[in-house]
């Protein structure tokens, strides 16, 4: 069983919805990630979050918004989103996104998003 | 940019074949990274790889580090119908928080 767990599993979201995707891990990882994976595609990179910190978005459209309450947590928060955005978002965290990390990444199971 | 070339893009075979996947890459990683995911579940570390020239064995897998940090391959032998998935190469991305980058995947099916 990962140790990463994600919530919801699915998702179903009109486009004036406002929802979230969580994300919890125990293992004392200090990075955690948002990818996003459309089918048949390999997972995309959208945010790292290292010590709490933002530390990359991929140029991420706003309507996205991370936020990581504390080293366990990470939420990404759903606005105004579009029928394109249906995906499957993948939390990954990691033992702490720098240099000196093995870049072994711990993914959940996923959520998957449908927006109509 | 740092990218992952893998192949090949699918693979169809029979149970108790051996099988064999490759990524290559114009970057040098320092790490490289195998995974498999299975239908509507994330990714599945199967094997990390740190050195050149590394070999490295999981059950009936086995990858290897190129020696020039550019490539490695992922084999598994005797294969089971449970091998069905795809399978991802993964380097981390120095510019992007060492974030991983993945190969585009190897699509395995497995006919009993």
């Amino acid at each position: 069983d990962t140790e990463v767990t994600q919530t919801p599993k699915h998702l179903v979201m009109g486009m004036t919805n406002k929802k979230s995707l969580k994300c919890e891990q125990h293992m004392g990882h200090r990075a955690m990630y948002w990818y996003k994976q459309k089918a048949k595609k390999p997972p995309e990179l959208m945010f790292v979050y290292s010590y709490e910190k933002l530390s990359i978005n991929e140029s991420v459209p706003s309507r996205f918004s991370p936020e990581c309450p504390n080293s366990s947590l990470l939420n990404l928060h759903l606005h105004a989103l579009q029928p394109e955005d249906s995906a499957l978002y993948l939390c990954a965290s990691s033992r702490d996104g720098t240099g000196e990390d093995t870049g072994e990444l711990f993914f959940g199971e996923g959520s998957r998003l449908t927006v109509l | 940019g740092q990218q992952l070339n893998q192949s090949p893009q699918s693979m169809f075979i029979q149970e108790g074949e051996d099988v064999s996947m490759n990524c290559t890459s114009s970057s040098i990683f320092n790490t490289w990274l195998w995974y498999k995911q299975d239908p509507g579940e994330g990714p599945v570390l199967l094997i990390a790889l740190y050195k050149a020239g590394e070999l490295t064995s999981n059950g009936r897998l086995t990858a290897q580090f190129g020696i020039t940090r550019k490539d490695s391959f992922l084999n598994i032998s005797a294969s089971i119908p449970s091998d069905v998935g795809i399978y991802f190469c993964a380097g981390p991305n120095s510019n992007s928080g060492y974030a991983l980058n993945f190969g585009k995947g190897t699509s395995l099916l497995v006919t009993p």
